[in-house]
């Protein structure tokens, strides 16, 4: 089926470094999205993006926080500068259509800040 | 059952058996994914059940969804060990942009 790829996969750096994660969403899907999940905990939304917008995000993604899509290249989630809380699995997703439909997931970058 | 402040759960049964989780939520819904994740990966969407339904079924796995209780379950019948996974339900409360929310997931273990 239809594959989401995130790079890396596993990213270690010092508080207070930026970051980005990488995301290449499914071809022609339009809706993309970036979820957190902290170990053991239940996956929670961060923020989703349509027509190089932000159209919706959660209370998580604080203002260190930026997403874009340059020129239908890679989804990227921007942390700078980063905390020690934001150290989770961060997952992308993406869709074709918006509301009610599937959205594929990509397999995660574990962010770890030391 | 999924949900709230609950840790995430785990089942073990055996090859052969049927399995249940459920999943009761809080804000209203008309439709509910549910979700497998395997080690390692992504979750991958197993069955999307919309409020028209009541019930779908896709090979051994069947999901009810109730919208008046605001519950959902999802079945397995005669497990196998490659069902082992955790399984997430998650709504899309939103009725404009998506923004799925999960529950805490059940961590099933089927055994030989």
């Amino acid at each position: 089926g239809p594959k989401v790829l995130q790079i890396p996969s596993h990213q270690i750096i010092d508080m207070g470094q930026m970051v980005t994660l990488n995301c290449d969403p499914v071809s022609n899907h339009l809706y993309f999205y970036w979820y957190k999940q902290i170990l053991g905990q239940q996956m929670e939304f961060l923020v989703n993006f349509y027509n190089g917008k932000v159209m919706e995000k959660s209370k998580l993604f604080k203002d260190q926080f930026s997403v874009e899509r340059p020129d239908g290249s890679y989804f990227t989630l921007k942390i700078q500068p980063t905390a020690l809380e934001d150290s989770a699995v961060y997952f992308c997703a993406s869709s074709l259509l918006d509301w009610g439909y599937e959205q594929y997931f990509g397999p995660g970058t574990r962010l770890t800040v030391l | 059952s999924q949900w709230g402040e609950e840790n995430l759960q785990a089942l073990s049964i055996q090859e052969g058996e049927d399995v249940t989780m459920n999943c009761s939520y809080k804000t209203y819904t008309t439709v509910v994914h549910w979700y497998r994740q395997d080690s390692g990966r992504g979750p991958a969407l197993i069955i999307l059940i919309r409020s028209n339904e009541r019930e779908k079924r896709s090979g051994r796995l069947r999901a009810t969804l109730d919208t008046s209780s605001q519950s959902s379950s999802l079945s397995i019948t005669a497990a196998q060990c490659e069902d082992t996974a955790v399984y997430f339900c998650a709504t899309d409360p939103s009725s404009s942009f998506s923004k799925l929310v999960f529950g805490q997931g059940t961590s099933l273990s089927v055994v030989p």
